[in-house]
């Protein structure tokens, strides 16, 4: 069974501070893809990472996929109360069309102004 | 476009009583998945179809059916509702591209209470 874990469960934090969430498995995975998610709403593609080490940017939030491609991490510069919600990653196992996405248990993430 | 849609919103059941829960997209998508969250387990695939007349099982499929009868359509049927199946569940769609790097576009989900 392939397993994500992501660290911390929950954030809270004031507003300005700088955050990490970490995606961790032993598993080698096709892509990684982080969520957010407001409460009462479906999940929101925020990115996706797909070369080991790969590093992209959205904003104040850089993503960057482990070497091995086994782990993330989600960093948030300067954050703001608009950042609060449950961001989630999400591991792709296998390419062709019916390939799964693994997702581990989500950060909840408050920020305070 | 509307995107992935999911009625109910809300619903109560009681222990024993069946539903079906209607999800459609109008994105012309050839996928489409149903998952449950629970708190502190993410969400898990319980049923996908790649296509219409095309279904398979995911991660947690007991107690849950599907049918794809249109590629617009995907309903999920809980035969006999348990207090096990309280949960949030979302319907999921995406393209028949390269799955690693098509995006999952998710309803608003459906939240269901069995006591």
């Amino acid at each position: 069974t392939q397993l994500l874990e992501q660290s911390p469960q929950f954030l809270s934090i004031q507003e300005g501070e700088n955050l990490t969430v970490y995606c961790n498995s032993s598993s080698v995975f096709s892509s990684l893809q982080w969520y957010r998610q407001e409460p009462g709403e479906g999940p929101v593609l925020l990115v996706t990472v797909v070369t080991g080490g790969e590093v992209k940017k959205l904003k104040r939030l850089t993503f960057q996929f482990g070497d091995a491609r086994k782990d993330s991490s989600l960093h948030i510069t300067a954050a703001q109360p608009g950042d609060t919600g449950l961001y989630l990653c999400a591991g792709a196992v296998g390419t062709s069309n019916t390939g799964k996405l693994i997702f581990g248990q989500g950060t909840t993430l408050q920020v305070k102004p | 476009n509307a995107g992935v849609t999911q009625t109910p919103k809300f619903q109560v059941l009681k222990t024993g009583q069946s539903m079906t829960l209607q999800c459609a997209q109008d994105m012309n998508h050839e996928y489409m998945s149903w998952y449950r969250q629970d708190p502190g387990m993410g969400l898990r695939l319980i049923h996908y179809s790649v296509g219409a007349g095309i279904t398979d099982q995911g991660e947690v499929p007991n107690g849950y059916n599907v049918s794809r009868s249109t590629t617009e359509d995907f309903p999920l049927r809980l035969l006999s509702a348990a207090p096990s199946q309280t949960s949030v569940y979302f319907c999921a769609s995406r393209r028949a591209g390269y799955f690693p790097q098509e995006t999952q576009y998710f309803g608003p989900g459906t939240r269901l209470l069995v006591l």
